[in-house]
């Protein structure tokens, strides 16, 4: 069956890199597309980006500068990494399959939190 | 970057009672909207997709329509299961962008 789990640091300092991974069961990467979303914790959804199945990427315009996007698709694998972090990047970090540009099935999310 | 306004922003309904959420886009996005239900601390379920499509294994109570670039969501009688939060998303051009989200109660 689908399945995609996160996975993260939990905990990073601000000013720091962080570095997410999405591993992927049941599906092919070179099929499916993959996002990724982000919640602050009492707050909504925040659409992060998406690398879709012929590996182009689409990004968050006020995270396009400190977000870069790639993918293993031998391991079933998407990585993300956002640079310069602050505390209101502190959210739990969702991924998720792309059929098309709608997210249908979702990971259980990862918490990150940004403090020293 | 398309804006979605979500409205309202939170409601209380009694069981059985017809329940309707909209989303108003900033500009033409066809039918190129999804929505989820999100119960806390567990992750978004696809409900609606293409406007108007039911998601897999989703009850028939729920529906979704469409009116130029304003978008429903209506639960046509709201059970004990229904209470969440509730999130629109559009599709139709990247960055794609949520909306803020209504909190569903039961009265």
């Amino acid at each position: 069956q689908v399945q995609l789990k996160e996975s993260g640091p939990g905990l990073v300092q601000p000013s720091r890199t962080l570095s997410l991974t999405c591993t992927v069961s049941g599906f092919s990467l070179t099929s499916y597309g993959v996002s990724w979303v982000r919640q602050p914790p009492g707050k909504g959804l925040e659409w992060i980006a998406a690398i879709w199945s012929g590996g182009s990427t689409d990004y968050n315009s006020a995270l396009k500068s400190r977000l870069s996007f790639s993918r293993d698709t031998s391991k079933s694998q998407v990585l993300l990494k956002m640079n310069s972090l602050q505390t209101e990047d502190t959210a739990m970090y969702f991924c998720a399959r792309l059929p098309y540009y709608y997210p249908d099935y979702w990971g259980q999310g990862v918490m990150v939190t940004v403090s020293s | 970057d398309i804006q979605m306004t979500q409205s309202p922003a939170s409601l209380s309904a009694s069981l059985e009672e017809i329940v309707t959420i909209t989303c108003q886009a900033s500009q033409d996005i066809g039918n190129w909207l999804a929505w989820y239900q999100q119960k806390p601390g567990k992750s978004p379920q696809l409900l609606i997709y293409g406007a108007t499509s039911l998601a897999d294994g989703v009850p028939s109570r729920f529906s979704g329509s469409r009116s130029g670039t304003q978008y429903s969501l209506k639960i046509s009688r709201l059970q004990v299961e229904d209470p969440g939060i509730y999130y629109c998303l559009q599709g139709y051009s990247a960055p794609y962008t949520f909306g803020a989200g209504t909190k569903l109660e039961l009265k």
